[in-house]
C-alpha cells in the first residue's frame, strides 16, 4: 500500500516568511510523528500525535512552531517566522495500533532551507 | 549522559568482512529496541527490531543486553550496498529516541 507521502518535498523561503509542511500518514495509522534532522545530525522528536488525544508537542523547539491534526489524517506543520537555524529535514512517521512494538515508517521528508 | 549513544564512525571495511556496531541507552524502562538504516539524504527505513533473545535477518544479528543497557548490529559477509548511516532507536514509550547513528562504508 501506500506508504507516508510529504509535501513539499523541498521548500526555499526566506527569513521571516511562514512556511507549512504537509504529512500524509498511512491509511489506518493513528500515531504520527515530527521529526527535525539537521545536517549531518541526528533526528530530534518534534511532536506526537494519537488519535483523538491531546499530542504531546515536548520536543516543539519554540512558539513559532505549531503542528495540527484533523482526526487520524493528514497533519500539517507550522513554522512562523522561520530562521536560518530552523533550516534541515523535516520527517513525518505514522505507526498503527495494531503493532504493539509501534514501528514507525517515515515519509521523505521536507527539505526547508532558510535563506 | 545522551539517552541513545552510538560511535559516529566512519568504519571503513572491505567487501566481505563481518561488522558490529553497539549502542548504549540510559532508560532501563525502555521497551522496544530497534535498528533503522539511513542512506545519504534518504528518510530512515526500519532495518530490523531488536528482541530479548536476539534475533537474526540474513546477515544481520541484533541483540540486546537489558542489565547493560546496550543493543548490537552484527553484520557478516558485508556489501557495498550495505553503506549507510544506522541508526540505534530506543523506545520507552510511544516516543522513540534516536541514536546520532554509526556511518558504514564497505569498500570494493
Amino acid at each position: 500500500g501506500a506508504g507516508v507521502s510529504q509535501s513539499p518535498s523541498n521548500k526555499v523561503t526566506e527569513k521571516g516568511k511562514d512556511v507549512e509542511l504537509r504529512c500524509d500518514p498511512i491509511s489506518g495509522h493513528t500515531a504520527l510523528y515530527w521529526y527535525r534532522q539537521r545536517l549531518g545530525q541526528g533526528l530530534e522528536f518534534l511532536i506526537y500525535f494519537q488519535g483523538n488525544s491531546a499530542p504531546d508537542k515536548s520536543g516543539l523547539p519554540s512558539d513559532r512552531f505549531s503542528a495540527e491534526r484533523t482526526g487520524e489524517s493528514v497533519s500539517t506543520l507550522t513554522i512562523q517566522r522561520t530562521q536560518q537555524e530552523d533550516s534541515a529535514v523535516y520527517l513525518c512517521a505514522s505507526s498503527s495500533p495494531a503493532d504493539r512494538r509501534e514501528t514507525q515508517y517515515f515519509g521523505p521528508g521536507t527539505r526547508l532551507l532558510v535563506l | 549522559r545522551k539517552e541513545v549513544e552510538q560511535d559516529p564512525g566512519p568504519f571503513n571495511v572491505p567487501e566481505g568482512a563481518t561488522v558490529a556496531f553497539n549502542c548504549t541507552y540510559s532508560n532501563s524502562a525502555s521497551q522496544s529496541f530497534f535498528w533503522y538504516r539511513q542512506d545519504c539524504r534518504k528518510e530512515p527505513k526500519l532495518l530490523m527490531s531488536v528482541y530479548s533473545s536476539g534475533n537474526e535477518d540474513g546477515r544481520f544479528t541484533a541483540q540486546l543486553n537489558r542489565a547493560s543497557q546496550y543493543i548490537s548490529l552484527l553484520i557478516r559477509d558485508s556489501k557495498l550496498s550495505d553503506s549507510a548511516t544506522y541508526l540505534c532507536v530506543v523506545n520507552p514509550a510511544y516516543k522513540y529516541i534516536f541514536g546520532t547513528g554509526t556511518r558504514l562504508k564497505v569498500l570494493a
